[in-house]
């Protein structure tokens, strides 16, 4: 089935760029997601890109998709502390269940 | 307006004890989502409706979980008799329609179940 992985653990001081990365394996994927959780709350939908583009920006979130290699990125410009959280990467093909990574936890050092 | 709404919060039961978890759906959304999310993973699908109808429920274990969504808005997930192995985070989930894909979902806080 769909496997979907991230590293668990990424630490960043205050300003820098993060970036967070992620591996999927369904080469069907249509849809690549980027959620964020933060303690006690549900997730929410940070950014999504289609499987046919290479790039997405909005504001300080860059997503960079190297479909051949099935890996995503997202990247944080100038991290805040309110950027920690757990991020999941996530994909759907058309029509099919979103399958979630594992997360990875983002932690922002003042 | 508000956001998906889920209750208890919180709940703690010894095991063989059944237990339920209630959600709202942000108005208007016809698709509603059950998901389970264990300590350090991300959600897993349990059941998804479109309306009234449990779509796909291929994840739902039936000896033990059920589910209802009734008049097609509330929903609630129910476990009977619990297991220690279900202590978790039990997610639900809403969107307008289409189920997946850019049919964007919305999360509640979930409800965290301690089963001692």
């Amino acid at each position: 089935g769909e496997d979907v992985e991230q590293s668990l653990f990424l630490s960043v001081r205050e300003g820098d760029s993060s970036v967070i990365n992620c591996t999927y394996t369904d080469s069907s994927s249509t849809y690549l997601y980027w959620y964020k959780q933060e303690p006690g709350a549900g997730l929410q939908l940070l950014t999504y890109i289609f499987s046919n583009m290479d790039m997405k920006q909005d504001q300080r979130l860059t997503v960079l998709l190297n479909k051949k290699d099935k890996h995503l990125s997202l990247r944080i410009a100038d991290t805040q502390t309110g950027d920690s959280a757990i991020y999941f990467c996530a994909e759907a093909r058309r029509g099919q269940k979103v399958t979630f990574g594992t997360g990875t936890k983002l932690q922002v050092i003042p | 307006e508000a956001g998906v709404v889920q209750s208890p919060r919180y709940k703690i039961i010894e095991k063989k004890q059944p237990v339920a978890f209630w959600c709202n759906p942000i108005s208007g959304h016809n698709t509603l989502y059950w998901y389970l999310q264990n300590l350090g993973q991300g959600p897993e699908l349990l059941i998804r409706y479109e309306n009234e109808e449990a779509v796909d429920d291929s994840q739902l274990p039936k000896d033990r979980f059920s589910a209802e969504r009734l008049k097609g808005v509330d929903s609630t997930l129910k476990i009977q008799p619990a297991e220690l192995g279900d202590s978790a985070v039990y997610l639900c989930a809403s969107s307008l329609g289409g189920g997946t894909g850019d049919d964007e979902q919305f999360f509640g806080p979930g409800t965290r179940l301690t089963v001692l």
